[in-house]
Formats: C-alpha cells, sequence, structure tokens
C-alpha cells in the first residue's frame, strides 16, 4: 500500500514569494490534514478536509494561507507572501474513517520550507 | 485550555537502559491518547494507542504506555532501549467526539552506545 506522498521534500524562497505544496493521501482515506511543525515544537493543525469539504480551517492564517482538496482527493497549500516565521515542515496526513478519531493518522514525509 | 505536555524535550539515554517519557494533557472532554514516533528524515508514525479497555497498551517494539485518568497522564515507557529507538517521540490526544488531534512538542531520545 503507497504511503501518503507529498511534494517538493524541500523548498527555499525569500520573503514575500510564494510557494505551494501538494499531498496525495492513501487511497480511500476521506479525511485529509495539513499540519505545521515548527522547529522543536509539535505538529499544529492548519487545516482539515473530509472528502473535498473544510472540516476545521480555525487555525489557517487565511490572509496569507490557503487550501483545497479538488475532487476529495489530493490537496495543494499555498503561502503568498511567505514571511520568516513561515519556516517550518508542512506535514501532510491522511486518515480512513470520516468521524471520530479511533483511526489512525497516516503522515507523509513532509515539506521542508525555509524563508529567508 | 486543551493542550499536551511533555516536560522533557530531550532524553539522552545508554543503550539497554530503561526510559521513561512523560506526557500529561489537559481536556474538559473524554479522549483518545496516542503516542507518535518520528525518525530522523522521516514522517511521524503511530507507536500505540489508548482507546478503552485496558490502560496498559503496548507496541509491537517493545514500548509500553499506561492511561492514568486521576493524573491526566500517558508516560511511555521501555525497559531496555536499543540504539534504534532514537528518535522523536510525540504524545497526542484527540476529543472521543470530535476530529482534531492535539499534538505535544516532542521529547527527542536518543540512544547512546
Amino acid at each position: 500500500e503507497a504511503g501518503v506522498a507529498q511534494s517538493p521534500r524541500y523548498k527555499i524562497i525569500e520573503k514575500r514569494q510564494s510557494v505551494a505544496f501538494w499531498c496525495n493521501p492513501i487511497s480511500g482515506h476521506a479525511t485529509l490534514y495539513w499540519y505545521q511543525q515548527i522547529l522543536g515544537q509539535g505538529p499544529k493543525l492548519l487545516i482539515q478536509f473530509q472528502n473535498n469539504g473544510v472540516v476545521d480551517d480555525s487555525q489557517l492564517p487565511k490572509d496569507r494561507f490557503s487550501a483545497e482538496r479538488l475532487k476529495g482527493v489530493d490537496s495543494t497549500l499555498k503561502i503568498q507572501p511567505a514571511k520568516l516565521e513561515d519556516s517550518a515542515v508542512y506535514l501532510c496526513a491522511s486518515s480512513l474513517v470520516a468521524r471520530g478519531n479511533t483511526g489512525e493518522l497516516f503522515f507523509g514525509e513532509g515539506s521542508r520550507l525555509t524563508v529567508l | 485550555a486543551q493542550s499536551v505536555t511533555q516536560l522533557d524535550s530531550q532524553v539522552p539515554v545508554f543503550e539497554e537502559a530503561p526510559v521513561e517519557l512523560r506526557c500529561n494533557y489537559s481536556s474538559s472532554v473524554s479522549v483518545y491518547l496516542f503516542w507518535y514516533v518520528q525518525y530522523p528524515n522521516q514522517g511521524l508514525q503511530l507507536l500505540l494507542k489508548y482507546l478503552s479497555g485496558s490502560t496498559l497498551v503496548e507496541s509491537i517494539n517493545g514500548f509500553e504506555a499506561e492511561f492514568n485518568k486521576s493524573q491526566t497522564s500517558f508516560h511511555l515507557r521501555k525497559p531496555s532501549v536499543h540504539i534504534s529507538d532514537t528518535a522523536e517521540y510525540f504524545c497526542a490526544y484527540a476529543p472521543v467526539y470530535g476530529q482534531n488531534f492535539v499534538f505535544g512538542p516532542g521529547t527527542r531520545l536518543s540512544v547512546l552506545p
């Protein structure tokens, strides 16, 4: 079974530039998450999708971050314009269950963003 | 406030020694509890979870964790660690009737030869 795929693995940009990250979840997983992991901290949820609908985006900085999950499969997270404090690893995760938390989160390897 | 606390940011330990990684949580609702492990340059992987039933849960590689409701803790233990256990360990919880996972800041376990 293929895992959660993310790209690119690494990205270096200058502040005020834009960047996009892509995630392809495990086939059949209804729920998709984007997390931000700043160095030395635990993952923080940015946005959660169930199929192609947004379940929770309360912690997404909507003035600069956007995300979409077209057709309920893969997803794109965009940052425009980037700030220095956006330097982090962006983790995508997916889960089989549509509701509830008895299921396991499967994580991709992450996309490491450095903003100079 | 809902949160997960991992008091030890780094834990160095010699190979074959026992280890305990501490986790405390704060939540106003019933929760499920999880430990995730992140090996260098890899994504997070589920190590073990507590959903219900026996308060002691085990992983396939010798780790165990015990849910203590009165102390709101879910400490992770292993009686004898290996070099290959070197990784970052994250404690997390998720509300029983919700969908969001809340992660702690992580504990970096370094196993020394």
